[in-house]
């Protein structure tokens, strides 16, 4: 079975400073790939940034970038000059195979990100 | 485009009665997910299609019916409206690509606005 832990439950941050969200991951699986969504107050599930497990690179998408570390599984998102607009929830996620080779994403507990002016 | 749009947006119902929560995606894709979300919790899965005529059971399928007679459309349905089911409900959509460099596949995953139900 695969996990997904999200240990920071709320993060208060300065806005313009960079900052990290932390992830890890189990899995048996030899690939898999994760995910970053972000949940505004208003509900909607964002896509922000995906990481393959075989990807040599780290993901970057505009100011996101996901630091991952395949040895010690973990996958955490970074934020950089962080502005007002990325208060949110941050999920991570991690893509599982199911039955006919479609997959499911199991998601983490979440991280609260609240950016003070 | 609209993406992937659900109805309703909210709904109230008493212990007991039954309804469906709609969704509808207009990107041709294939593959087409129900989860629910708990208050402070992630996303669980209940139901997932990965094409016309063809579902399968997700982590937390009881109390739960879906269907998927069309491409774009896969309505979920409540029979007797438990407390427990009290919940926001996302619907998702999804397709595969390759990304060449490394060969990975991505399944990025496109979701509805959600629909809020308390079951009372």
């Amino acid at each position: 079975a695969q996990k997904i832990t999200q240990t920071q439950p709320g993060m208060f941050v300065q806005e313009k400073e960079a900052v990290t969200l932390d992830c890890t991951y189990d899995t048996s699986d030899q690939s898999y790939g994760l995910f970053w969504y972000k949940q505004p107050s208003s509900g909607e599930m964002i896509f922000l940034i995906y990481q393959g497990s075989y990807d040599e690179q780290n993901a970057t998408e505009g100011r996101y970038s996901l630091n991952f570390q395949k040895a010690r599984k973990s996958a955490n998102l970074v934020i950089s000059a962080s502005q007002l607009g990325d208060s949110a929830m941050y999920f991570c996620a991690m893509r599982e195979r199911l039955h006919f080779g479609n997959e499911k994403l199991t998601f983490g507990t979440g991280t609260r990100l609240t950016i003070i002016p | 485009n609209a993406g992937v749009t659900q109805t309703p947006k909210f709904r109230i119902l008493k212990i007991g009665q039954s309804m469906t929560l709609q969704c509808t995606q207009d990107m041709n894709h294939n593959y087409m997910y129900w989860y629910r979300q708990d208050p402070g919790m992630g996303l669980k899965l209940i139901y997932y299609s990965v094409g016309a005529g063809i579902t399968d059971k997700g982590e937390v399928p009881n109390g739960y019916n879906v269907s998927r007679s069309t491409t774009e459309d896969f309505p979920l349905r409540l029979e007797l409206a438990a407390p427990s089911q009290t919940s926001v409900y996302f619907c998702a959509s999804s397709y595969s690509m390759n990304t060449g460099t490394s060969g990975s596949v991505i399944y990025e995953q496109y979701f509805g606005p959600g629909t809020r139900l308390t079951v009372t």
